[in-house]
């Protein structure tokens, strides 16, 4: 079955405790997205990824890191969290960063930070 | 400043009715619109993506139609069924590099 996968999908963590939410997808798709979801807000993307090693920063990326080591793994990186980091987390992708593909989203990652 | 705007907030339908949400964008160069449905705490699903030369577009109960003179798009839904309950968000993408502007969503509920 085509999918995106995140893990975990649940998180409560403690300010400034390093965390990983990873995110997989199996499409063989070159474009990669995270984004953030708030109450009232409409999706915030974090970073993209247009390809292998080939990442961008979105319109927030402040206190978040990405890597793409491999075409199917996008990891979200958060070296120091802080609480406004709470929020919801979707990771993406599409099969090609531009024109009208259509993304593929995972199913989410509720983040808590105490 | 690119912007996606949408209207209502939030609508209260019974079952069975037909129900319009409109969308209002001021994306320029725009490339394309899309309508995506979210259930709650779950990932978005794309329902339409239409260019500029489309006016309508239609994925069962729901079509969506496009006027890029008037930077206007609705989403129309036929006869509601209560699965129909959740988020629809309209986005629209910046042809010069293909950022997605997201609208805030309506948020639509179906009562039976």
């Amino acid at each position: 079955e085509a999918q995106v996968t995140q893990n975990p999908r649940y998180l409560i963590t403690v300010t400034g405790k390093k965390l990983t939410v990873t995110c997989s997808q199996n499409m063989n798709h070159e474009y990669m997205s995270w984004y953030r979801q708030d109450p009232g807000l409409g999706l915030r993307q974090i970073y993209y990824s247009m390809n292998v090693e080939v990442t961008d920063k979105g319109d927030v990326p402040e206190g978040y890191k990405v890597s793409r080591k491999e075409k199917r793994n996008f990891p979200l990186i958060l070296e120091s969290p802080s609480p406004n980091q709470t929020s919801l987390y979707f990771c993406a992708s599409s099969r090609e960063g531009t024109g009208i593909w259509e993304q593929y989203f995972g199913p989410g990652t509720r983040l808590t930070v105490t | 400043k690119n912007q996606v705007e949408q209207s209502p907030q939030s609508l209260i339908i019974l079952e069975g009715k037909n129900c319009t949400l409109q969308c209002n964008y001021t994306v320029s160069p725009f490339s394309n619109l899309r309508w995506y449905k979210q259930d709650t705490g779950r990932g978005p699903v794309s329902l339409t993506i239409m260019t500029f030369s489309e006016n309508t577009k239609s994925n069962g109960r729901y079509t969506a139609t496009l006027d890029a003179d008037t930077k206007q798009s609705s989403l129309h839904i036929t006869a509601s069924q209560l699965s129909d309950s959740a988020s629809y968000i309209c986005v629209v993408s910046v042809r010069s590099n293909y950022q997605l502007i997201w609208g805030a969503g309506t948020k639509l509920i179906i009562k039976p």
